[in-house]
């Protein structure tokens, strides 16, 4: 059961370099999202899809791209990495959106850790 | 304010002991509540959802009071495993789970 995995699992980058995190899920889940994770902050959305082919903007999405052309993968860009994108990266999947009792429950990759220097 | 705030400790117990953890929200709208659980450097994952009359799972229980805007967990028989951070995440009230608002997690340690 591989579940939702993440590429790479470490990296660092220097600034204005430029990298793809890929997510992938095997469980044909519609929904997938990225999540940053900072000290004190929680989780934060950066973008999340609805769909194959689609894509929309969360909490903090600028300095983000993403594609998700395939149903079971979720990119995620960075154009022109910042030391403020210094973060652990989270990518999740649900079934629905459904809301009620047992709709939260998101499936989480296993983080990535990214460095910008 | 935040959307979703918590004490982020750390709660350090006793083994055996008895640990609450609140969590207040700021839209009144929401509908949905969860706790999730997250290890040191692993991901977190769902450990119960929060129903409006209360729920229990096993020495776990969460509980809602929307008049206040807030949900409680409550741990009891800590165990040296339930050490790990608990988050409150709640839904903004739209259908969309793409709007799932996580607090920034309150820290527990169960001491020997």
């Amino acid at each position: 059961n591989a579940g939702v995995t993440q590429t790479p699992k470490f990296r660092v980058l220097k600034t204005g370099q430029s990298m793809t995190l890929l997510c992938a899920q095997d469980m044909n889940h519609e929904y997938m999202y990225w999540y940053r994770q900072d000290p004190g902050m929680g989780l934060r959305l950066i973008h999340y899809s609805v769909g194959e082919g689609t894509t929309a903007k969360g909490e903090v999405p600028d300095g983000y791209n993403v594609s998700r052309l395939k149903k079971q993968n979720f990119l995620l860009g960075l154009e022109s990495a910042a030391p403020s994108q210094t973060s652990v990266y989270f990518c999740a999947s649900s079934y629905s959106t459904t809301v009620g009792p047992n709709t939260g429950e998101l499936f989480f990759g296993e983080g990535s850790r990214l460095t910008v220097l | 304010r935040k959307e979703v705030e918590q004490d982020p400790g750390p709660f350090n117990v006793p083994e055996g002991a008895t640990v609450a953890f609140n969590c207040t929200y700021s839209n009144s709208a929401s509908q949905s509540f969860f706790w999730y659980r997250q290890d040191c450097r692993k991901e977190p994952k769902l450990l119960m959802s929060v129903y409006s009359s209360g729920n229990e799972d096993g020495r776990f229980t969460a509980q809602l009071n929307r008049a206040s805007q807030y949900i409680s967990l409550l741990i009891r028989d800590s165990k040296l495993s339930d050490s790990a951070t608990y988050l409150c995440v709640v839904n903004k009230g739209s259908s969309n789970t793409g709007k799932l608002i996580f607090g920034q997690g309150t820290t527990l340690q169960v001491k020997p």
